[in-house]
């Protein structure tokens, strides 16, 4: 899988919009860019997933750049309940005889303010 | 619906001595994954299996470690001679099939080598 850049750490007011970058310069036309995200002490959690056009859905929204370099997972209000590591992956289009897991990286660990 | 289970939640085992850890997938899922995740580390994925077949052993960190899975569904992964630098937290995921976009998550093993 192509390699994504983010940042460390962000943080957050509760109650406001919360914007995740994600820089993924060498994606190929068939990596679908996927957002997990990990709350303390459990297992990574599906949020959203796109292709080209932006997609959203009741967790969040994803947007992606035209040229797909880069892509931005918003939080529309975010809760103390969104505290979480937050992922950014690519994908390969499903299709090919590999396995498809996931490969994450460091991820950028949100903080919520009261 | 039932998620994904992990048993034990934790274990705590001497250096040296055998391990199990066990995932119930989600009813119906024909792939499943593991991975693990050592302290302050990211996510590392360890074998892929579709059906009872394990076509992805890529991640397993030596012959120490190995996995099954029977009737399709429960799957068990078995460590050897254990040692501390296997400490982590084994995570099991489960999705509906080869290419599908979501993997869910179980809630882990903690395992601890002492």
């Amino acid at each position: 899988d192509a390699k994504t850049t983010q940042p460390n750490s962000m943080e957050s007011n509760e109650e406001e919009p919360v914007h995740l970058p994600c820089n993924h310069s060498t994606i190929s036309g068939t990596d679908y860019i996927h957002w997990y995200r990990q709350l303390p002490s459990q297992g990574p959690e599906y949020v959203i997933h796109g292709l080209t056009s932006n997609v959203n859905n009741r967790m969040a929204s994803l947007a992606i750049a035209e040229d797909r370099k880069s892509s931005t997972l918003i939080l529309h209000r975010a809760t103390l309940r969104d505290a979480a590591v937050y992922y950014c992956i690519l994908r390969e289009r499903s299709g090919g005889a590999g396995s498809y897991q996931l490969t994450f990286g460091k991820g950028t660990k949100l903080s919520v303010i009261p | 619906g039932a998620g994904v289970s992990q048993s034990p939640s934790n274990k705590v085992t001497e250096k040296g001595k055998d391990v199990e850890l066990r995932c119930d997938p989600i009813s119906g899922h024909t792939a499943l994954y593991w991975y693990r995740q050592s302290l302050g580390q990211g996510l590392e994925f360890l074998i892929y299996f579709q059906g009872n077949s394990a076509p992805d052993k890529s991640g397993l960190p030596s012959d120490r470690f190995s996995a099954e899975r029977t009737g399709g569904s429960v799957s068990t992964l078995t460590i050897q001679r254990t040692q501390q630098e296997d400490s982590a937290v084994y995570l099991c995921a489960s999705s509906t099939g080869q290419g599908a976009s979501e993997q869910y998550f179980g809630p882990g093993t903690r395992l601890t080598v002492t």
